[in-house]
């Protein structure tokens, strides 16, 4: 499973709140993302790090907010919860297995925004 | 950025039968990598298998095969013999072989696979 984990696995919130979520990984990935799965989008990507303190957007960054402080660390923030940000939240990191990259993900994180 | 189409929103196949889930894509690279990957009630993302642009040959893995036509930009996922615990969502993927954007994977809208008794 690549040993990725998210806590928390589901929170709700009020709208207007902040919320963290946190990725958490065992095997010094270089590469970490934030997607959300919202029905008929499939995973749409937030936001990715390619280093400690090196972030870039995805394509649904805002109102999302991320840092990486450690290898081993990604953290999703909500500055101000909205009812459009209730989604499950997937991190992801990228392996490598011979010349192959393919990205394993977490358990997932089911957010409630009400 | 590339996109990445699930025409079948959901399918429905017998227990022991054959079924195959769709997955088109665009794209203006030569080199690529494709993906099938498999959610099953419990959320876990789980890679089914892998194919690569430049390898004819189409991947299988036990029950699974794809039927990659790369001039067609298709890529489609057959599951033979299909059993109670493939029932799941299904999600294509694509992704670049290009040296800045080896990173960066896209995702199709997934396509819900029921498997009937």
């Amino acid at each position: 499973d690549a040993g990725i984990t998210q806590s928390p696995r589901h929170k709700v919130t009020e709208t207007g709140t902040p919320v963290t979520l946190r990725c958490h990984q065992t095997e010094n990935h270089r590469y970490m993302y934030w997607y959300r799965q919202d029905p008929g989008h499939g995973l749409r990507l937030i936001h990715y790090s390619y280093g400690v303190k090196d972030t870039d957007k995805g394509e649904v960054s805002d109102g999302y907010s991320v840092s990486r402080s450690k290898t081993e660390d990604f953290l999703l923030t909500l500055e101000s919860a909205t009812s459009s940000q209730t989604s499950v939240y997937f991190c992801a990191i990228l392996g490598r297995t011979g010349v192959n990259y393919e990205q394993y993900f977490g358990p997932g994180t089911r957010l409630t925004v009400t | 950025a590339q996109t990445v189409t699930q025409s079948q929103p959901e399918m429905s196949v017998q227990e022991a039968e054959t079924v195959t889930l769709s997955c088109t894509y665009d794209t203006s690279e030569s080199d690529y990598y494709l993906f099938w990957y498999k959610q099953p009630p419990s959320r876990q993302m789980i890679l089914v298998i892998r194919q690569e642009a430049y390898k004819q040959q189409n991947a299988t893995e036990n029950r699974f095969s794809v039927n990659f036509q790369k001039a067609a930009k298709s890529f489609s996922l057959k599951i033979s013999d299909s059993q109670l615990g493939d029932a799941a969502m299904y999600f294509c993927a694509y992704r670049s072989s290009d040296q800045y954007n080896f990173n960066k994977f896209y995702f199709g809208s997934g396509t819900k696979l029921n498997v009937k008794p």
